[in-house]
Protein backbone atom coordinates (compact mmCIF):
# COMPACT_ATOMS: atom_id res chain seq x y z
CA UNK A 1 0.00 0.00 0.00
CA UNK A 2 1.51 3.09 -1.00
CA UNK A 3 2.04 5.75 1.46
CA UNK A 4 3.19 9.26 2.36
CA UNK A 5 4.07 9.72 5.88
CA UNK A 6 4.47 13.09 8.26
CA UNK A 7 6.47 13.30 11.19
CA UNK A 8 3.54 14.40 13.35
CA UNK A 9 -0.42 14.86 13.57
CA UNK A 10 -0.06 17.64 15.83
CA UNK A 11 2.39 20.17 16.67
CA UNK A 12 2.50 23.42 18.81
CA UNK A 13 5.47 26.11 18.63
CA UNK A 14 6.36 29.19 20.35
CA UNK A 15 6.67 32.40 17.82
CA UNK A 16 10.54 32.81 16.97
CA UNK A 17 11.01 28.72 16.83
CA UNK A 18 12.45 26.80 14.52
CA UNK A 19 10.39 24.32 13.03
CA UNK A 20 10.86 21.06 11.33
CA UNK A 21 7.83 19.23 9.44
CA UNK A 22 9.18 16.07 8.02
CA UNK A 23 8.25 14.06 4.63
CA UNK A 24 8.78 10.43 4.57
CA UNK A 25 7.05 8.14 1.20
CA UNK A 26 7.87 4.97 0.06
CA UNK A 27 6.99 4.95 -3.46
CA UNK A 28 10.12 5.88 -4.98
CA UNK A 29 8.54 8.85 -6.58
CA UNK A 30 10.77 12.30 -8.02
CA UNK A 31 8.17 14.83 -7.31
CA UNK A 32 7.42 16.13 -3.83
CA UNK A 33 5.17 18.82 -2.85
CA UNK A 34 4.49 20.80 0.89
CA UNK A 35 1.29 22.81 0.60
CA UNK A 36 -0.74 24.50 3.64
CA UNK A 37 -4.57 24.89 3.86
CA UNK A 38 -6.37 27.39 5.72
CA UNK A 39 -10.10 27.95 6.10
CA UNK A 40 -11.29 29.64 2.78
CA UNK A 41 -8.23 29.24 1.08
CA UNK A 42 -8.07 26.06 0.15
CA UNK A 43 -4.57 24.47 -0.18
CA UNK A 44 -1.67 26.25 -1.51
CA UNK A 45 1.43 25.28 -2.68
CA UNK A 46 4.58 26.61 -0.53
CA UNK A 47 7.63 24.69 -2.25
CA UNK A 48 8.25 21.47 -4.65
CA UNK A 49 10.87 19.45 -5.79
CA UNK A 50 11.29 16.95 -8.35
CA UNK A 51 14.64 14.94 -7.58
CA UNK A 52 16.98 15.30 -5.00
CA UNK A 53 18.44 18.21 -3.86
CA UNK A 54 16.42 20.10 -6.22
CA UNK A 55 13.61 22.36 -5.30
CA UNK A 56 11.22 24.93 -6.74
CA UNK A 57 9.06 27.37 -4.91
CA UNK A 58 5.27 27.32 -4.89
CA UNK A 59 2.74 30.22 -4.72
CA UNK A 60 3.68 31.25 -1.01
CA UNK A 61 7.16 30.18 0.00
CA UNK A 62 7.60 33.66 1.80
CA UNK A 63 8.84 31.95 5.76
CA UNK A 64 9.99 29.07 4.84
CA UNK A 65 12.47 26.87 3.13
CA UNK A 66 12.71 23.30 2.04
CA UNK A 67 15.35 20.92 1.96
CA UNK A 68 15.75 17.02 -0.01
CA UNK A 69 18.75 15.43 0.60
CA UNK A 70 17.39 11.68 -0.23
CA UNK A 71 14.56 10.73 -2.94
CA UNK A 72 12.08 9.62 0.01
CA UNK A 73 12.14 12.63 2.48
CA UNK A 74 10.94 16.09 1.82
CA UNK A 75 11.23 18.42 4.75
CA UNK A 76 9.97 21.73 5.36
CA UNK A 77 11.30 24.21 7.07
CA UNK A 78 10.37 27.96 8.86
CA UNK A 79 12.97 29.30 9.99
CA UNK A 80 11.42 31.39 12.27
CA UNK A 81 8.07 30.67 13.14
CA UNK A 82 5.46 33.54 13.46
CA UNK A 83 1.69 33.40 14.12
CA UNK A 84 0.61 33.27 11.06
CA UNK A 85 2.05 30.53 10.17
CA UNK A 86 -0.28 28.45 12.27
CA UNK A 87 -2.30 26.06 9.50
CA UNK A 88 -2.43 22.46 8.51
CA UNK A 89 0.45 21.37 5.97
CA UNK A 90 0.16 18.71 4.00
CA UNK A 91 2.95 16.56 2.27
CA UNK A 92 1.91 14.94 -1.40
CA UNK A 93 4.38 13.38 -3.84
CA UNK A 94 3.74 11.91 -7.20
CA UNK A 95 5.78 10.13 -10.22
CA UNK A 96 6.99 12.11 -12.81
CA UNK A 97 5.31 12.60 -16.15
CA UNK A 98 2.19 14.43 -17.27
CA UNK A 99 -0.44 12.95 -15.52
CA UNK A 100 0.22 11.10 -12.19
CA UNK A 101 -1.71 11.61 -9.51
CA UNK A 102 -0.42 13.32 -6.25
CA UNK A 103 -0.62 11.05 -3.13
CA UNK A 104 -0.96 12.83 -0.30
CA UNK A 105 0.18 12.61 3.80
CA UNK A 106 -2.86 13.04 6.44
CA UNK A 107 -1.14 16.33 7.54
CA UNK A 108 0.05 18.34 10.38
CA UNK A 109 -1.70 20.82 12.57
CA UNK A 110 0.68 23.40 13.38
CA UNK A 111 -0.38 26.08 16.16
CA UNK A 112 2.22 28.77 16.96
CA UNK A 113 1.97 30.68 19.71
CA UNK B 1 -3.80 26.88 -15.55
CA UNK B 2 -7.39 28.00 -16.21
CA UNK B 3 -9.36 28.73 -13.31
CA UNK B 4 -12.14 26.58 -11.85
CA UNK B 5 -15.42 27.43 -9.66
CA UNK B 6 -17.63 24.90 -8.07
CA UNK B 7 -20.82 25.66 -6.00
CA UNK B 8 -19.97 26.28 -1.99
CA UNK B 9 -22.05 22.90 -0.95
CA UNK B 10 -24.33 20.51 -2.08
CA UNK B 11 -26.40 17.78 -0.07
CA UNK B 12 -27.09 14.31 -1.71
CA UNK B 13 -29.47 11.22 -0.25
CA UNK B 14 -27.31 8.19 0.18
CA UNK B 15 -27.85 5.65 -2.67
CA UNK B 16 -28.52 8.23 -4.48
CA UNK B 17 -25.96 9.57 -7.37
CA UNK B 18 -24.21 12.40 -6.36
CA UNK B 19 -23.98 14.89 -9.25
CA UNK B 20 -20.49 17.76 -8.62
CA UNK B 21 -20.52 20.51 -11.47
CA UNK B 22 -17.43 22.41 -12.26
CA UNK B 23 -17.23 25.36 -14.96
CA UNK B 24 -13.74 26.38 -15.96
CA UNK B 25 -14.47 28.32 -19.02
CA UNK B 26 -11.24 29.52 -19.79
CA UNK B 27 -9.74 26.03 -20.04
CA UNK B 28 -7.30 25.37 -22.99
CA UNK B 29 -6.56 23.03 -25.41
CA UNK B 30 -4.28 20.98 -23.22
CA UNK B 31 -5.37 21.41 -20.19
CA UNK B 32 -7.06 18.41 -17.99
CA UNK B 33 -9.60 18.44 -15.23
CA UNK B 34 -8.76 16.62 -12.23
CA UNK B 35 -11.08 15.98 -9.09
CA UNK B 36 -9.81 14.92 -5.95
CA UNK B 37 -11.32 15.02 -2.62
CA UNK B 38 -10.70 15.45 1.11
CA UNK B 39 -12.13 13.73 3.85
CA UNK B 40 -12.50 15.40 7.10
CA UNK B 41 -8.84 15.03 8.99
CA UNK B 42 -7.11 13.06 5.95
CA UNK B 43 -5.64 14.52 2.98
CA UNK B 44 -6.72 15.03 -0.53
CA UNK B 45 -7.00 11.98 -2.53
CA UNK B 46 -6.94 12.02 -6.55
CA UNK B 47 -10.56 10.60 -7.79
CA UNK B 48 -10.56 10.93 -11.43
CA UNK B 49 -9.04 12.91 -14.27
CA UNK B 50 -9.66 13.47 -18.21
CA UNK B 51 -9.59 15.68 -21.06
CA UNK B 52 -12.25 15.50 -23.13
CA UNK B 53 -13.32 11.91 -23.29
CA UNK B 54 -16.02 10.66 -20.47
CA UNK B 55 -14.08 8.46 -18.13
CA UNK B 56 -14.93 6.07 -15.53
CA UNK B 57 -13.56 4.41 -12.82
CA UNK B 58 -14.17 2.26 -9.56
CA UNK B 59 -14.62 5.56 -7.90
CA UNK B 60 -16.40 7.76 -10.18
CA UNK B 61 -17.43 8.89 -13.37
CA UNK B 62 -16.57 12.66 -15.31
CA UNK B 63 -18.60 14.16 -17.73
CA UNK B 64 -16.78 16.60 -19.74
CA UNK B 65 -18.83 19.38 -22.11
CA UNK B 66 -18.17 18.72 -25.99
CA UNK B 67 -17.09 22.73 -25.76
CA UNK B 68 -14.86 21.46 -22.19
CA UNK B 69 -16.01 24.70 -20.63
CA UNK B 70 -17.44 23.00 -17.75
CA UNK B 71 -17.66 18.96 -16.47
CA UNK B 72 -19.57 17.19 -14.01
CA UNK B 73 -18.35 14.28 -11.33
CA UNK B 74 -20.90 11.61 -11.11
CA UNK B 75 -20.80 9.44 -7.94
CA UNK B 76 -23.34 6.81 -9.48
CA UNK B 77 -24.27 5.57 -5.37
CA UNK B 78 -23.37 7.96 -2.78
CA UNK B 79 -22.79 6.72 0.56
CA UNK B 80 -22.18 8.64 4.05
CA UNK B 81 -18.66 8.31 3.69
CA UNK B 82 -18.68 10.16 0.54
CA UNK B 83 -19.17 13.18 2.71
CA UNK B 84 -15.82 15.40 1.62
CA UNK B 85 -14.82 18.11 -0.16
CA UNK B 86 -14.59 17.25 -3.71
CA UNK B 87 -12.13 19.76 -5.61
CA UNK B 88 -11.85 20.58 -9.36
CA UNK B 89 -8.46 21.44 -10.83
CA UNK B 90 -7.50 22.37 -14.40
CA UNK B 91 -4.01 21.99 -15.66
CA UNK B 92 -1.77 20.96 -17.91
CA UNK B 93 -0.11 17.95 -18.35
CA UNK B 94 3.57 18.29 -18.35
CA UNK B 95 6.54 15.72 -18.69
CA UNK B 96 8.65 16.25 -15.89
CA UNK B 97 10.00 18.18 -13.12
CA UNK B 98 7.08 20.48 -11.41
CA UNK B 99 4.55 20.62 -13.73
CA UNK B 100 2.17 18.42 -12.18
CA UNK B 101 1.74 20.56 -9.56
CA UNK B 102 -1.61 21.36 -8.76
CA UNK B 103 -3.55 24.49 -7.95
CA UNK B 104 -6.81 23.95 -5.48
CA UNK B 105 -9.61 26.02 -5.10
CA UNK B 106 -12.17 26.19 -2.26
CA UNK B 107 -14.32 22.97 -3.52
CA UNK B 108 -17.48 21.70 -3.25
CA UNK B 109 -18.13 20.17 0.63
CA UNK B 110 -20.68 17.41 -0.60
CA UNK B 111 -22.60 16.26 2.82
CA UNK B 112 -24.47 12.46 1.97
CA UNK B 113 -27.24 12.14 4.30
CA UNK B 114 -29.47 9.03 5.12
Amino acid sequence: DVKVTQSSRYLVKRTGEKVFLECVQDMDHENMFWYRQDPGLGLRLIYFSYDVKMKEKGDIPEGYSVSREKKERFSLILESASTNQTSMYLCASSRSGGFDEQFFGPGTRLTVL
Amino acid sequence: DAKTTQPTSMDCAEGRAANLPCNHSTISGNEYVYWYRQIHSQGPQYIIHGLKNNETNEMASLIITEDRKSSTLILPHATLRDTAVYYCIVRVAKSAGGGNKLTFGTGTQLKVEL
